[in-house]
């Protein structure tokens, strides 16, 4: 069974710092490019940042890039997301999710709350 | 950055009756090596989201056939055959062909009348 398990979501104060982890489980984690999706309370999904199967090429939505970092080990089949400089709009439901259109198949993990608030 | 736009955002269903959904992106969303990078996800309220159809019109296992997609360049639909009980909350429509940015419709919410 293919899982994903997101861990280290908490409450902040604005300009702190909180790094997510993404445990994947039942599938070849090293052949899929990685990411994180966001969704604010009440809101649409938006796309935070790509990492490849190796790790040798990445991406960001601009309103991170700067304070955001993805990264990965695929011997532990695990994808961070380390976000520095948070502010109130970074509040969300975080997930990390497989790669987009592979047709092997395409999985979302339960997702850990952020939120950044004084 | 290509937006993604839905219509409509509200989408009231009797059980039974079909149900469609548009998705027009800003640009055409054919890739340079001919594949058509367009999405759809169906999330469930308090659920995360789950892919329902990739590159256009690609049912994902498990996923009921009264679910279909089509299209091309910019205008793209999903459809519902026949709505059940299980298919309230909100579809997305998402590209990854001219990324980044990934983009995402803004959701239509699918509810039973």
């Amino acid at each position: 069974e293919v899982q994903l398990v997101e861990s280290g979501g908490a409450l902040v104060q604005p300009g702190g710092s909180l790094r997510l982890s993404c445990v994947a489980s039942g599938f070849t984690f090293s052949t899929y490019w990685m990411s994180w999706v966001r969704q604010a309370p009440g809101k649409g999904l938006e796309w935070v940042a790509n990492i490849k199967e190796d790790g040798n090429a990445i991406f960001y939505v601009d309103s991170v890039k700067g304070r955001f970092t993805i990264s990965r080990d695929n011997a532990k089949n695990l994808v961070d997301l380390q976000m520095n400089g948070l502010r109130a709009e970074d509040t969300a439901v975080y997930y990390c999710a497989t790669t987009w259109s592979d047709p092997r198949g395409h999985y979302w993990g339960q997702g850990t709350l952020v939120t950044v608030s004084s | 950055d290509v937006v993604m736009t839905q219509s409509p955002l509200s989408l009231p269903v009797t059980l039974g009756q079909p149900a469609s959904i548009s998705c027009r992106p800003s640009q055409s969303l054919v890739h340079s090596d001919g594949n058509t990078y367009l999405n759809w996800f169906h999330q469930r309220p308090g659920q995360s989201p789950r892919r329902l159809i990739y590159k256009v019109s690609n049912r994902d296992s498990g996923v009921p056939d009264r679910f279909s997609g089509s299209g091309s360049g910019t205008d793209f639909t999903l459809k519902i055959s026949r709505v059940e009980a299980e298919d309230v909350g909100v579809y997305y429509c998402m590209q990854n062909t001219h990324w980044p940015p990934i983009t995402f419709g803004q959701g239509t919410r699918l509810e039973i009348k």
